[in-house]
């Protein structure tokens, strides 16, 4: 069964510095992949996604991230913090095969900007 | 273009009593997505259907969750009886198709507590 694994259920930035959020996923064939942004008391929100196609993916609001096939990671990143980016952040992957499009989250990363 | 709906937001109920939640999708989605999530992971497919027809329901607790898809379009999520370990966040999705490249939209979600 595909997964994903992220790194650091907490990560806190102070404004205008790099973020950074881990991601890797297990499976055999390059899956689909994904980021989610949850704010508080609302849905998941779809930051960007991967399908095979360019490795470098960009999202909404500034975010990118990066597929890499020989480390199996999706890291999402983004140049400058903003304190509207404190919510928490989902990676998910699903298979490739038409028909099984379930996603499987990871366990989340909630992100902190210090002001 | 409007949202998933859902309701009631937030419920609190005794273990052993019932409870049911509505989700209405964007309107000419024909894949429907219940996931659970619980507090401090990530969220869980319960089931998906196709229209009204069942598509993946391999992880609902069947002796106790219930769902329906009436005409394709709105959906209700039944638990009975409730236990302890039901509380969770519980979330409805929609896509306009099935397949790992399509979006998933997220409703709001509703927040469960059983006490």
């Amino acid at each position: 069964a595909q997964s994903v694994t992220q790194l650091g259920s907490h990560v806190s930035v102070s404004e205008g510095a790099l973020v950074l959020l881990r991601c890797n996923y297990s499976s055999s064939v390059p899956p689909y992949l994904f980021w989610y942004v949850q704010y508080p008391n609302q849905g998941l929100q779809l930051l960007l996604k991967y399908t095979s196609a360019a490795t470098l993916v960009k999202g909404i609001n500034g975010f990118e991230a990066e597929f890499k096939k020989s480390e199996t990671s999706f890291h999402l990143t983004k140049p400058s913090a903003h304190m509207s980016d404190a919510a928490e952040y989902f990676c998910a992957v699903t298979p490739l095969n038409f028909g099984n499009e379930k996603l499987t989250f990871g366990t989340g990363t909630r992100l902190t900007i210090i002001p | 273009e409007a949202g998933v709906a859902q309701s009631p937001r937030y419920k609190i109920i005794e273990k052993r009593q019932s409870v049911a939640f509505w989700c209405n999708p964007i309107s000419g989605h024909a894949t429907l997505y219940w996931y659970q999530q619980i507090l401090g992971q990530g969220p869980k497919l319960l089931i998906q259907f196709q229209n009204n027809g069942v598509v993946d329901d391999s992880q609902l607790p069947k002796d106790r969750f219930s769902a329906e898809r009436l005409k394709g379009v709105d959906s209700t999520l039944k638990i009975q009886p409730a236990k302890l370990e039901d509380s969770a966040v519980y979330l409805c999705a929609s896509s306009l198709d099935r397949g790992g490249r399509v979006e998933q939209f997220f409703g709001p979600g509703t927040r469960l507590t059983v006490l």
